[in-house]
């Protein structure tokens, strides 16, 4: 069975400094793995997406991730936070290896702080 | 990108009514649209597949009776919260994939339901 696990609740960090944000999967397949944003009161943004091609996955507003198989691990990173990134991070894999059936992560809450 | 359009994006009504949520595709036809419920600080969990022209698909546990779904065109689901009870109250969200283009899923802007 599919599953996802955000290792962290609330991530906190300065503006300027790097950004971590974990993330474990659990699948029976090869899987399709996303990372998608939400603003408050607001729907999801994709971010970025693996889908087999290049382990390491670039996607919008600097942020990247690399799906590393040996670890099971798709963890979400960028240089450097801006005040704007402060919101709500899922990590969500999909269960057909397309986009029917996603399964999401509890979310990641990621303060910024000048 | 495609663009999925929900409406409304608050609503309060009364315990005991009805409260429909509009998911329109704008620019693409989508056969299945997908509609989640997210509780305060968690995540969201799909509720039903819609499918174009055909009865919905529900996870265990939700209840079709309650959460009535209708897909009556390729831009148009509609969720329908029966006897609301504020239990129901959550934020609602949709989402649909189009099938002609990318394969990225496109989600609405949600529905805060708040039931009094």
């Amino acid at each position: 069975a599919q599953s996802v696990t955000q290792l962290d609740s609330h991530v906190s960090v300065s503006e300027g400094t790097p950004v971590l944000l974990r993330c474990n999967y659990s699948s029976s397949y090869s899987p399709s793995l996303f990372w998608y944003v939400q603003h408050p009161n607001k729907g999801l943004q994709l971010l970025l997406k693996y889908t087999s091609a290049a382990t390491l996955v670039k996607g919008i507003n600097g942020f990247e991730a690399e799906f590393k198989k040996s670890e099971t691990s798709f963890h979400l990173t960028k240089p450097s936070a801006h005040m704007s990134d402060a919101a709500e991070y899922f990590c969500v894999v999909s269960l057909s290896g397309g986009y029917n059936k996603l399964i999401f992560g509890a979310g990641t809450r990621l303060a910024v702080h000048p | 990108g495609a663009v999925v359009s929900q409406h409304p994006s608050r609503v309060i009504c009364k315990s005991g009514t009805s409260v429909k949520i509009e998911c329109r595709s704008l620019d693409f036809q989508a056969t299945t649209m997908f509609w989640y419920r997210q509780f305060p600080k968690q995540s969201l969990m799909l509720m039903a597949t819609s499918n174009e022209g055909s009865k919905a698909t529900y996870e265990q546990g939700v209840e079709k009776d309650k959460f009535l779904i209708n897909h009556a065109s390729l831009t148009l689901s509609t969720l329908t919260v029966t006897s609301a009870h504020p239990e129901d109250s959550s934020f609602y969200i949709c989402s649909a994939r189009d099938p002609g283009g990318s394969t990225e899923a496109f989600f609405g802007q949600g529905t805060r339901l708040t039931v009094v």
